[in-house]
């Protein structure tokens, strides 16, 4: 079946930028999310990408997309401590049923 | 008010007891999911459902049920809980076209003895 795969953790200073990749197998994936998850709450939509695009920008969030690598990664400019919580990464395809990694934990230091 | 509102949002009960989470939503959506996540496991799908007469198991549905109530209603039940299904759950929702995320709710902690 399909796999996402996401490292588990990440430790950056504050006003660094972070990295979060993320690779997947799913060839036919068709759209590629990126959600945040704060202590005591749920999954936020951060930002999406469809699969024929490869970049797309917003604000301090940059998402890369090399789809012959199905590999997916998410910037985040000038890091702040309130960006500190759970990144997942998810795609989905045809079924339009999204398939998620396990989570990478942002730890933002000052 | 949120658009997805999940019931209890803790829960504390023994094992071998029936219990019910309840999650409705007011965004109009068709499309409803029961997710646990565990640390270090992320999301795991336990049952989705595209409309009210569409029920589906997802990769955990062993141990669980669900029942479509109406388009805005969608609720999981353990008949016997048993001590590894301490997790937290999540619902979600979605509308039909390819490219809407999913809205999750804030989640249910359960913890069974």
């Amino acid at each position: 079946g399909e796999d996402v795969e996401q490292s588990l953790f990440l430790s950056v200073r504050e006003g660094d930028s972070s990295v979060i990749n993320c690779t997947y197998t799913d060839s036919s994936s068709t759209y590629l999310y990126w959600y945040k998850q704060e202590p005591g709450a749920g999954l936020q939509l951060l930002t999406y990408i469809f699969s024929n695009m490869d970049m797309k920008q917003d604000q301090r969030l940059t998402v890369l997309l090399n789809k012959k690598d199905k590999h997916l990664s998410l910037r985040i400019a000038d890091t702040q401590t309130g960006d500190s919580a759970i990144y997942f990464c998810a795609e989905s395809g045809g079924s339009y049923i999204p398939t998620f990694g396990r989570g990478t934990s942002l730890i933002v230091h000052p | 008010d949120a658009d997805v509102t999940q019931t209890p949002r803790n829960r504390i009960t023994k094992t071998g007891k029936r219990i019910m989470l309840e999650c409705s939503q007011t965004k109009g959506h068709d499309r409803m999911y029961w997710y646990r996540q565990d640390p270090g496991l992320g999301l795991r799908l336990i049952y989705y459902s595209f409309d009210v007469k569409d029920i589906n198991k997802g990769e955990i549905s062993d141990g669980y049920s669900v029942s479509r109530q109406a388009q805005a209603k969608f609720s999981l039940s353990l008949e016997s809980a048993i001590p590894n299904q301490t997790a937290l759950y999540f619902c979600a929702t979605s509308g039909l076209q390819g490219d809407q995320p999913q809205h999750f709710g804030d989640g249910t902690r359960l913890s069974i003895l």
